[in-house]
């Protein structure tokens, strides 16, 4: 089974500063993807990144970057000098390979307060 | 080139109804899936379709249906709908096959189902 573990529910940063979000799954499967995706209060969720299991190397895109550590089965997302345009509530999801189905975390509320 | 498209995107219904919300998925996608999202959670996977068969399905039960088109858009069901079917609707569309490489989905807005 896919489990994905996002423990903090709100976080509220002032705005410009980084702000990080911890993402820890579990499977028992070697072949697997990884994504984020933040769901602005217009309710859709917009995809940020996917990640293979045998990809380790972290990325960075703008002011976004995500650490994957499989060693620690974690995911972690890093959003600098926030804005208050990052306001969303962001989730960690988990699939396997020939599975499509995605296995999401309860989500982490972003408030930036300008 | 359009995203996802979902209707209606508010409704309420009463306890014991049916409703049936509708999908149009991202022009070349194939593959419709299905998520509810309870208020505070994350999405849960009601079912999934590719090419009008439905392709792996979620803990919910079989009041919950749904089709595919031959224009790959997609309708999911309730039946003898229950308070706790309120929640919000996502539908997501990809290209491919449901059992290879997942190079993510792309969601709609959702529909918010009341049910009183």
């Amino acid at each position: 089974a896919q489990k994905v573990t996002q423990a903090q529910t709100e976080i509220s940063v002032v705005e410009k500063e980084d702000v990080t979000l911890d993402c820890v799954y579990e499977t028992r499967d070697t072949t697997y993807y990884l994504f984020w995706y933040k769901q602005p209060p217009s309710g859709e969720l917009v995809f940020l990144i996917r990640r293979n299991s045998f990809d380790e190397q972290n990325e960075i895109s703008g002011r976004y970057s995500w650490n994957f550590q499989k060693s620690t089965s974690s995911f972690n997302f890093t959003i600098t000098a926030s804005q208050v345009v990052d306001s969303a509530v962001y989730f960690c999801a988990l699939s396997k390979y020939g599975n499509n189905r995605l296995a999401f975390g309860k989500g982490n509320q972003v408030v930036v307060i300008p | 080139e359009t995203g996802v498209t979902q209707s209606p995107t508010h409704l309420i219904k009463t306890r014991g109804q049916q409703v049936t919300l509708r999908c149009s998925s991202q022009s070349g996608h194939n593959t419709v899936s299905w998520y509810q999202q309870a208020l505070g959670q994350g999405p849960q996977f009601i079912f999934q379709y590719y090419r009008e068969e439905e392709n792996g399905r979620g803990n919910f039960p079989p009041r919950f249906s749904g089709l595919q088109f031959p224009n790959y858009s997609s309708e999911l069901n309730v039946n003898a709908l229950e308070l706790d079917d309120s929640a919000l609707y996502l539908c997501a569309s990809s290209l491919g096959h449901p059992l290879g490489v997942n190079y993510g989905y792309t969601f709609g807005s959702g529909t918010r189902l009341t049910v009183v």
